[in-house]
């Protein structure tokens, strides 16, 4: 069974630029989430995935979307990127299913630097 | 909004001395209760977890938690700490987002540093 991955590991980008963030879901998850991890903070959520639909939303503005493939992967976009946005980004996937609860397992991340 | 406290930011044991982290959670509902362990600049491996039934929850690693309704509380232990626990623990609380299938965000707290002592 392959887990969560994420791509790329680190990454640096400059105040304004945009940048896009992958994630492969581990077999046989059909839901994606996304967290933004500040340094010494704990994660914040930012979006859910389900059927290439956003399923909520935590407080993030809209310069921050996603998308969810047939495949089930998903991507993080931001855009106009600000020094506030350095942190590392974790991607979570889970499996809904009807009656149950999920829970929800963790890539590795990707470290995003903002100069 | 539901929020998470994790009262100690670091804590420091002995080799093979017994832990118990702290965490306490505001949430309206029935809350969905978790503990993620994080090494550095490593993502998060879930710990265990607690969704209903039992209030005493194993998890992996040898550690357990206790789900107190009463003192809004899910405490995380280890009779005997490893020097290898050495990490960063995060108590989280799930929020539904769709309550038909148990979907969910996860609130976390700011996470308790554990240093062993070997």
């Amino acid at each position: 069974e392959t887990g969560v991955t994420q791509s790329p590991t680190h990454l640096i980008k400059t105040r304004g630029q945009q940048v896009t963030l992958r994630c492969s879901s581990q077999s046989g998850h059909n839901t994606v989430s996304w967290y933004q991890q500040a340094l010494g903070q704990g994660p914040q959520f930012i979006f859910q995935y389900y059927r290439e639909e956003e399923n909520g939303r935590g407080n993030f503005p809209p310069r921050f979307s996603g998308l969810q493939f047939p495949n089930y992967s998903s991507e993080l976009n931001v855009n106009a990127l600000e020094l506030d946005d350095s942190a590392l980004y974790l991607c979570a996937s889970s499996r809904r299913r009807a009656g149950a609860s999920e829970t929800q397992y963790f890539g590795p991340g990707t470290r995003l630097l903002v100069l | 909004a539901q929020s998470v406290t994790q009262p100690d930011i670091h804590i420091t044991v002995s080799e093979g001395a017994s832990l118990e982290l702290r965490c306490n959670y505001s949430y309206g509902a029935t809350p969905y209760l978790f503990w993620y362990v994080q090494s550095p600049g490593q993502g998060l491996q879930l710990l265990l977890k607690y969704f209903s039934g039992d209030t005493l929850v194993q998890g992996i690693k040898g550690f357990e938690a206790e789900f107190k309704r009463s003192q809004s509380s899910f405490n995380l232990r280890k009779p005997s700490v490893h020097w290898s626990d050495a990490a960063e623990y995060f108590c989280a609380v799930g929020q539904l987002l769709y309550s038909g299938a148990g979907s969910y965000q996860l609130t976390f707290g700011k996470g308790t540093k554990l240093s062993v002592i070997p």
